[in-house]
């Protein structure tokens, strides 16, 4: 069974910082991927980078980053610049592949609020 | 905009009413999926449909009934549901490739249910 462990229920950051939400995951799998979603108060997930497990350079989309450290199990995220847009909760995620179809699992989040 | 189009945005029921909620897709996935998702919670997986099948069911109370009419419409039928039932319902779908393939799942806005 897979796990996804975040363990930051809330941060805070300065408008223009950078900062990086945590995330560790277990698996046995030798192929997996993960996933960062955005989540805002109005409900949407919103997909925003995704690393795969036999990637060898981190991924990047804009200002986010992901700092994939695979012998440690963890895939966190940098967000750069950060933008009072950029206020909403952040689930880290794992796929696994099983039998034609793929199965998510998500970490419980953390919430991230940017302060003018 | 997300592509994943779920209707209605809002629902409220009575415990003996019965609803449909509606997911619509444009991306030619061939995966589509339910998740439930309780305040201040990650999301939590429902069903998956693969090429128009049901694939995972995650013994899911029978109050709750898929079904998918062709790859690109997902409907939730509700029936005799308990307050206990109200939350966040997220449509989603990706592409079915193989394991090493991204298969990003690409969510809607959700249903925000309450049931009286």
């Amino acid at each position: 069974a897979q796990k996804i462990t975040q363990t930051q229920p809330g941060m805070f950051v300065q408008e223009k910082e950078a900062v990086t939400l945590d995330c560790t995951y277990d698996t046995s799998d030798q192929s997996y991927g993960l996933f960062w979603y955005k989540q805002p108060s109005s409900g949407e997930m919103i997909f925003l980078i995704y690393q795969g497990s036999y990637d060898e350079q981190n991924a990047t989309e804009g200002r986010y980053s992901l700092n994939f450290q695979k012998a440690r199990k963890s895939a966190n995220l940098v967000i750069s610049a950060s933008q009072l847009g950029d206020s909403a909760m952040y689930f880290c995620a794992m796929r696994e592949v099983s039998g034609g179809y793929q199965k998510v699992t998500f970490g419980i989040g953390t919430k991230l609020q940017v302060i003018p | 905009d997300t592509e994943v189009t779920q209707t209605p945005k809002h629902l409220v029921m009575g415990m003996t009413n019965k609803k449909s909620l509606k997911c619509e897709q444009h991306m030619g996935h061939r995966a589509m999926y339910w998740y439930k998702q309780k305040a201040k919670k990650p999301p939590e997986l429902m069903f998956v449909y693969s090429y128009e099948k049901l694939s995972i069911n995650e013994s899911v109370p029978s109050r709750f009934s898929p079904e998918c009419p062709n790859s690109s419409l997902l409907n939730l039928h509700l029936h005799a549901l308990q307050p206990e039932d109200s939350a966040l319902y997220l449509c989603a779908s990706s592409q079915v490739e193989t394991r090493k393939a991204k298969n990003i799942q690409y969510f809607g806005a959700g249903t925000r249910l309450s049931v009286l």
